[in-house]
């Protein structure tokens, strides 16, 4: 079956510094989607991605789609406490729908 | 927009005994509903999806019998755990997609506590 690689697993920041996270694919996905967890609670949708080179921002995050269509970045930028959580990716291909989660990657900024 | 409500946020029962948790689409219409369970520390585990009007789909290894799914509108699903065990203690969240849109929202989780 599909699988994603995210990496980093974690990373520890300064408050003010940029962060970057990818995924990468064994296999094409039509979709790309970038979400961030809190502590207890659901997976918040950051930013959607539906074209391949496809490159959009909301706030201080920015995320690429891959040409190949088998990754995809996210980057934050000017990083600030709120910004901590659990970052994860997650792809889509098939007419299911379903989303291929990635492991997550766990942000920790230092005030 | 796109608000997803799950409920109850929390919920503790004894082994043996069934628990049902709701998962509503609030401003949308969900035509696809899913359901993930997450252990800590680990990323979201995709359980079922399910179709308004029509029988879940369960991933391989989730026992339908168990995981009891209904999907009788478009704007909410239901997860009956049944004969509940300690092992099935879990953090599940459900997801709505819109009609038309991979975008999937999320709930905000249940706590399933088996004692």
């Amino acid at each position: 079956g599909q699988q994603l690689n995210q990496s980093p697993q974690s990373m520890f920041i300064q408050e003010g510094e940029d962060v970057s996270m990818n995924c990468t694919s064994s296999s094409i996905f039509n979709t790309w989607l970038w979400y961030k967890q809190d502590p207890g609670e659901g997976p918040v949708l950051l930013i959607a991605l539906y074209k391949a080179g496809e490159l959009t921002s909301n706030g201080r995050l920015t995320a690429q789609f891959g040409i190949t269509r088998k990754d995809s970045f996210l980057n934050i930028s000017a990083s600030i406490p709120s910004d901590v959580g659990i970052y994860f990716c997650a792809g889509s291909g098939g007419s299911n729908y379903k989303l291929t989660f990635g492991k997550g990657t766990l942000l920790t900024v230092n005030p | 927009g796109a608000v997803v409500s799950q409920h109850p946020s929390r919920v503790i029962c004894k082994s043996g005994t069934s628990v049902k948790i709701e998962c509503r689409s609030l401003d949308f219409q969900a035509t696809t509903m899913f359901w993930y369970r997450q252990f800590p520390k680990q990323s979201l585990m995709l359980m079922a999806t399910s179709n308004e009007g029509s029988k879940a789909t369960y991933e391989q290894g989730v026992e339908k019998d168990k995981f009891l799914i209904n999907h009788a509108s478009l704007t909410l699903s239901t997860l009956t755990v049944t004969s509940a065990h300690p092992e099935d203690s879990s953090f599940y969240i459900c997801s709505a997609r819109n009609t038309g849109s991979y975008e999937q929202y999320f709930g905000p989780g249940t706590r399933l506590t088996v004692t």
